[in-house]
């Protein structure tokens, strides 16, 4: 079945450490992203790719990083500088197209940052 | 400024009590209206795209419509498995698959 892994479904992350969350995509979809979810706010965009070796910032990119090494594998850094990264982590892929319509986001089951 | 705006924030419905869920967006140009459905501790699962208005889009018992300023979900007949939370999405007009989501609607539908 096609579809989008992350890994783990829980994280814990102790003070000053950096976490890496995996998100592989056997859909083989160009673009993928990274959102994030608190409660009571809708999901934010950490970073999205839309080819191999390239990606851009998305509006709360501060204390993460990712890399785009393959096109299957998207994975997020979690590092230090960010200051409160508890939250729920959503990776996306979907199909990407040149024009001017948009194609439907598909997502993984998450992955649960909680900070000890 | 809030381009994508859900209402209500919760609803409770008696199993069989048909009603909607309403997105307000400001976005100029819309290329694609999208909405999600979202269990507890899950991922969004792609519902719906609209991308024009008088678009209308059915699936079960949801049924999606789309007009120059808003999106309503409606749900005819619900059944208490239909109780999660319904997210809608914009994309966002300066950038190419950049999705702008609302906060979402809690629904609760009892048996």
């Amino acid at each position: 079945d096609g579809g989008i892994t992350q890994s783990p479904k829980y994280l814990f992350r102790k003070e000053g450490q950096n976490v890496t969350l995996s998100c592989e995509q056997n859909l083989n979809h160009d673009a993928m992203y990274w959102y994030r979810q608190d409660p009571g706010q809708g999901l934010r965009l950490i970073y999205y790719s839309q080819i191999v070796n390239d990606f851009q910032k998305g509006d709360i990119a501060e204390g993460y990083s990712v890399s785009r090494e393959k096109k299957e594998s998207f994975p997020l850094t979690v590092t230090s500088a960010q200051k409160n990264p508890t939250a729920f982590y959503l990776c996306a892929s979907s199909i990407w197209r040149g024009g001017r319509m948009n194609t439907e986001a598909f997502f993984g089951q998450g992955t649960r940052l909680t900070v000890v | 400024e809030d381009q994508v705006t859900q209402s209500p924030e919760a609803l409770r419905l008696q199993e069989g009590e048909s009603s909607s869920l309403n997105c307000s967006y400001t976005v100029s140009g819309l290329r694609g209206l999208f909405w999600y459905r979202q269990d507890p501790g899950k991922g969004p699962e792609f519902l719906f795209t609209l991308y024009s208005a008088g678009e209308e889009k059915e699936k079960e018992r949801l049924k999606a419509t789309l007009t120059k300023k808003e999106s309503f979900l409606h749900i005819t007949a619900p059944k208490p498995e239909d109780s999660a939370t319904y997210l809608c999405a914009v994309q966002d007009p300066t950038g190419f698959q950049k999705l702008v989501f609302g906060t979402g609607t809690r629904l609760l539908v009892s048996p």
